[in-house]
């Protein structure tokens, strides 16, 4: 049973334009929620995170949106640039504690 | 620089051979984590360890080991490969219990 879940395995979309990542999970434990990026042939890198006690975190061109009620958080990246093609891959944990991941959405942005 | 390094980052083997994937980190973090990607299920945790001698099962621990011996370094042993072990295994560390991972560039395993 997935408790972290990205329902949408890719994304295309132009730059310049909006990309809008989802991801939905099941543990109302969870409290610590994390966006990393994965190029190919690389590891995973962390991007931005956002703690329960929050409903939106920025960071530039990347802010995060949580609904704790509806159990779902959001990646929004503004404006998507080529080189933002990339796996992304939602995280949650409980009390900080180990990361369950979501499987993953691949983004294309094209030029 | 401090970094996480895994080797081999590509190794074919052939079922029922043992496999062990070396991960070492220079950060001097407590905390270290084995995570294998397969298409479709994302990362899932294979074992971590919040530090020397200590070892904990994830969700997907069967057919695998680890042990921690050092702070540096986890390495993960594969008793007797499957083919279900095909895979892209990523270790990660991280200095206390909580905020972000670090990862290692990743190991390919092939199980013919």
């Amino acid at each position: 049973d997935q408790q972290v879940k990205q329902n949408s395995p890719s994304l295309s979309v132009q730059e310049g334009r909006i990309s809008i990542l989802n991801c939905d999970y099941t543990n109302s434990m969870f409290d610590y929620f994390l966006w990393y990026k994965k190029y190919p042939a690389e590891g995973p890198t962390f991007l931005i995170s956002i703690s329960s006690i929050k409903d939106k975190n920025e960071d530039g061109r990347f802010t995060v949106f949580l609904n704790k009620s509806a159990k779902h958080l959001s990646l929004h990246i503004v404006p998507s640039q080529p080189g933002d093609s990339a796996v992304y891959f939602c995280a949650a944990s409980e009390s900080g504690n180990k990361l369950t991941f979501g499987g993953g959405t691949r983004v294309l942005v094209k030029p | 620089d401090a970094e996480i390094t895994q080797s081999p980052r590509h190794k074919i083997t052939e079922t029922g051979r043992q496999v062990t994937l070396a991960c070492h980190q220079t950060w001097n973090h407590n905390n270290m984590f084995w995570y294998r990607q397969d298409l479709g299920h994302g990362l899932r945790l294979i074992h971590y360890s919040y530090g020397v001698h200590d070892t904990n099962k994830g969700e997907v621990s069967d057919g695998y080991s680890v042990s921690r011996s050092n702070t540096e370094d986890l390495p993960l042993t594969l008793e007797s490969a499957a083919s279900s072990q095909t895979s892209v295994y990523f270790c990660a560390s991280r200095q206390g219990r909580t905020g972000e991972l670090f990862f290692g560039e990743g190991s390919r395993l092939t199980v013919l």
